[in-house]
């Protein structure tokens, strides 16, 4: 039972490049999400989907986009990357985002420099 | 989103008993989740609140009060390996999960 998995585990990125960060599912889970994580803070929720082809600015989207074109698989796009968007990255999926939990991936370590 | 408010960090003796507090805007209130993140990993679900009181879950119970806007964790028996970030949620805006800075708890010998 795989659950949440993210690639890559890490990367580096000089400023400028692009990346797609992978997540996949395989609960069948309608709700998936993207967050970051920046040292000794909480998580920040980038974008989330509610199903296949919605997709939803969470709280800092600014520098990324995501598509759903599947109800597994939901990529995380940086255009133009900056020094400002290193970050752990984690994608996670739930049911529902009230009274069920979410899985998580283990998470994408990036680097821009 | 929410405004979730918890303390930084923790400090704790093995065998002790922590409590780890949570605040949060009472407006809009749709429970209150907590998940437990060791060092490098990634969070795991630990308990969901909607109604008053406590619930528990072996060493670990979750409390809240939604008139005062309040939660808590308790650890009891800790261990060694309790030692990582506790992270309060609740969904706000679209009912998606607002998550709080974390508290580092550190379990010390």
């Amino acid at each position: 039972n795989a659950g949440v998995t993210q690639t890559p585990k890490f990367r580096i990125l000089k400023i400028g490049q692009s990346m797609t960060l992978q997540c996949a599912q395989d609960m069948n889970h309608n709700y998936m999400y993207w967050y970051r994580q920046d040292p000794g803070m909480g998580l920040k929720l980038i974008y989330y989907s509610v199903g296949a082809g919605i997709t939803d600015k969470g709280e800092v989207p600014n520098g990324y986009n995501v598509s759903r074109s599947t109800t597994e698989d939901f990529p995380l796009r940086l255009e133009l990357a900056a020094p400002s968007q290193t970050s752990v990255y984690f994608c996670a999926s739930s049911w529902s985002p009230l009274n069920t939990e979410a899985f998580f991936g283990q998470g994408t370590r990036l680097t821009v420099v | 989103g929410q405004n979730i408010d918890q303390p930084t960090e923790m400090t704790a003796t093995e065998g002790a008993i922590v409590q780890i507090n949570c605040t949060y805007q009472t407006s809009g209130f749709n429970g209150l989740f907590w998940y437990q993140q060791h060092a490098g990993e990634a969070p795991t679900f630990l308990s969901y609140n909607v109604l008053d009181g406590l619930e528990e879950k072996g060493r670990f119970s979750s409390f809240l009060s939604r008139s005062k806007g309040y939660s808590y964790l308790l650890l009891k028996e800790l261990q060694m390996k309790d030692s990582a970030s506790y992270l309060c949620a609740s969904p706000g805006g679209s009912y998606i999960p607002t998550f709080g800075r974390g508290t580092s708890l550190i379990v010390h010998p």
